[in-house]
């Protein structure tokens, strides 16, 4: 079974660009997260969706932060324009709707702002 | 509200010594408790959760945990380390309601020297 996949692995930009990650979750999983992880902090849910659909996004930036997930399977995480303190990991993550106990885990984009 | 505490941030230990790694937690109802592993430019593994039942719980790698609701811990331990177990663990607990979703602890830095 694939697993979370996600790109670019690794991305460095100025602060006031753009940028966007891509997650392609495990197929058949209903459910996708966003986190963010700040070195030193652990993963923080940016934005959760089912299916096609917004579940939870009361942490997510919305004056510089989107996402979507229009067919209800990969999605696209944006930012823009980007703050230095944006500089982090972007973790996507995928669950079954009858196992949301068992999140599974993509290997992450890290983000630099310069 | 939910929050998650891990006391060390950094654990050194020697090979094939013991360990533990300790996680406390408060939230105004009850939660379920994971532990998750995160090895170097990877994303999180699941490690173990409890659900209810039997407060000790097993998990992969020979890890295992005990939830305490009286002290509200579930501390992670595992008899006997070994190199490959050198890693970041993060504590995550998760209401058992529809919609609610995980809190992360910040992390514990567990380095496993010969």
């Amino acid at each position: 079974e694939a697993g979370v996949a996600q790109s670019p692995r690794y991305k460095i930009i100025e602060k006031r660009q753009s940028v966007a990650f891509w997650c392609n979750p495990i197929s058949g999983h209903a459910t996708l997260y966003w986190y963010q992880q700040i070195l030193g902090q652990g993963p923080k849910l940016l934005i959760q969706f089912q299916n096609n659909g917004v579940v939870d996004d009361s942490q997510l930036p919305k004056d510089r932060f989107s996402a979507e997930r229009l067919k209800g399977v990969d999605s696209t995480l944006k930012i823009q324009p980007a703050k230095l303190e944006d500089s982090a990991v972007y973790l996507c993550a995928s669950s079954s709707t009858d196992r949301v106990n068992e999140q599974f885990f993509g290997p992450g984009t890290r983000l630099t702002v310069l | 509200a939910q929050s998650v505490t891990q006391l060390d941030s950094q654990v050194p230990v020697f090979e094939e010594a013991p360990v533990e790694l300790r996680c406390n937690y408060s939230s105004s109802v009850s939660v379920y408790l994971f532990w998750y592993v995160q090895y170097p430019n990877q994303g999180l593994q699941l490690l173990l959760k409890y659900l209810s039942g039997s407060t000790l719980v097993k998990g992969i790698n020979g890890f295992e945990a005990e939830f305490n609701k009286s002290q509200t811990s579930f501390h992670l331990r595992k008899p006997s380390v070994h190199i490959s177990d050198t890693a970041e663990y993060f504590c995550a607990v998760r209401p058992p309601l529809i919609g609610q979703n995980f809190v992360f602890g910040p992390g514990t830095r567990l380095s496993v020297l010969p």
